[in-house]
């Protein structure tokens, strides 16, 4: 798997779009990159995936840069549930998902 | 609801005791997984089952044994464990091991 850099922690306040970084330079042509979250105490959650293209859903949109070095996972409007640790994870479709530190972000009110 | 169910939720367990963990997935996926949870570190990957095949096995030790009977239910049996193992132990699912993974709620373990 691409090794992905994310930031430790960030903050947003309720209301306002969440912007979450990760850096996979390394990535191979093949590779997806993924986001989970973690709520506190409870399993994580599958958010989004994109390869090439950009991607939303009802939870989120995910941004890849052209070169695909880098994404960005958009929560339109944040709340005070979306406080959770967001993982960035560059899978290959012939690989296992590998979690790492993740993005501990914290709403706001 | 994810469609993946752990039990127990909570378990607390001497070091001389075995027990064992239950998942189930009502999903129709080929694939289960057992990720370990230790606290402030990343998850870890333990075990991965494939159509009730391990295919992967990532130098856990062998007091944690792994049961796949069939593709809807994954066991993890453990015995003679010891305190440092004590985490949150979670089970996935995936359509196949390329697949998008869905977790359950995980069982929280402690080890006296």
């Amino acid at each position: 798997d691409a090794k992905t850099t994310q930031p430790p922690s960030m903050d947003c306040a309720e209301g306002r779009a969440a912007n979450l970084p990760c850096n996979h330079s390394t990535i191979s042509g093949n590779e997806y990159v993924y986001w989970y979250r973690q709520i506190h105490s409870q399993g994580p959650q599958y958010i989004i995936h994109g390869l090439k293209n950009n991607e939303t859903n009802e939870m989120a949109s995910l941004i890849i840069t052209e070169d695909r070095k880098s994404s960005t996972l958009i929560l339109p409007h944040a709340t005070l549930r979306d406080t959770a640790v967001y993982y960035c994870i560059a899978e290959n479709r012939d690989d296992k998902i590998i979690f790492g530190k993740g993005t501990r972000l914290h709403i706001l009110p | 609801e994810t469609g993946v169910t752990q039990t127990p939720r909570h378990l607390v367990m001497g070091m001389t005791n075995k027990k064992s963990l239950k998942c189930e997935q009502h999903l129709g996926h080929n694939a289960m997984y057992w990720y370990k949870q230790s606290a402030k570190k990343p998850l870890e990957l333990m075990f991965v089952y494939s159509l009730e095949e391990r295919v992967e096995n990532n130098s856990v030790p062998s007091r944690f044994s792994p049961e796949c009977p069939n593709s809807s239910h994954l066991f993890l049996h453990l015995h003679t464990l010891q305190p440092e193992d004590s985490a949150l132990y979670l089970c996935a699912s995936s359509q196949d091991i390329r697949n998008t993974i869905y977790f359950g709620e995980g069982s929280w373990l402690t080890v006296v």
